[in-house]
């Protein structure tokens, strides 16, 4: 079973461009994790969100958490075609402390 | 620097054969964790040991198997191959039980 579930499946834009995914979760959590993947690699951890936490920033990356809706958003600004990867969400709480991943967003940057 | 190996990084093998897919990490970190990843499920936890001689069952634990004698590795094995483990295979660790975790980069397992 998945707690996270990204939104959308897929996003493609132009360079430049901010990109915005989002993840919805069923319980509720310590913290929530976004991580990268790029084609045929392992996954990169990029921040961590904890519960009392309402955004986040690093680089051009910020998250934001809504725990009364259960969903988080990652918005990567000014978009560069380096950032072309699957992005997942991963949360804990729905097996105790352990990370459930979501099926993950695909981003296609464009140059 | 530290880092989190896998071996082997391609295997292909037959239905009922046993398959072991190692994982090594100099991190020294207690915690390592095993997933798979098919297509449109994401990651799915299979085992994970939070220190030396302790391991325990994930989501999707059935067919598979780990021993933790040590701090660096973390070895996964399929007792009798089956076809619904063809998959990708990571590895990760963590340096504590809620944090950010570091992966290593897969082991693709076809079984035929």
């Amino acid at each position: 079973s998945q707690q996270g579930e990204e939104d959308p499946q897929a996003l493609s834009i132009q360079e430049g461009e901010n990109a915005t995914m989002n993840c919805s979760y069923k319980t509720s959590i310590n913290n929530l994790q976004w991580y990268r993947q790029n084609s045929g690699r392992g996954l990169v951890h990029l921040i961590l969100i904890r519960s009392n936490e309402r955004e986040k920033h690093s680089g051009r990356l910020r998250v934001t958490l809504d725990t009364s809706k259960k969903s988080s958003s990652l918005l990567i600004t000014a978009s560069r075609a380096a950032d072309t990867a699957s992005y997942f969400c991963a949360t804990d709480g729905l097996y105790g402390n352990k990370l459930v991943f979501g099926a993950g967003t695909i981003l296609r940057v464009k140059s | 620097d530290a880092e989190i190996t896998q071996s082997p990084r391609h295997k292909i093998t037959e239905t009922g054969r046993q398959v072991t897919l190692a994982c090594h990490q100099t991190w020294n970190h207690n915690n390592m964790f095993w997933y798979r990843q098919d297509l449109g499920h994401g990651l799915r936890l299979i085992h994970y040991s939070y220190g030396v001689q302790d391991t325990n069952k994930g989501e999707v634990s059935d067919g598979y198997s780990v021993s933790r004698s040590n701090t660096e590795d973390l070895p996964l094995t399929l007792e009798s191959a089956a076809s619904s483990q063809t998959s990708v295979y990571f590895c990760a660790s963590s340096e504590s039980t809620e944090g950010p975790q570091y992966f290593g980069p897969g082991t693709r397992l076809t079984v035929l």
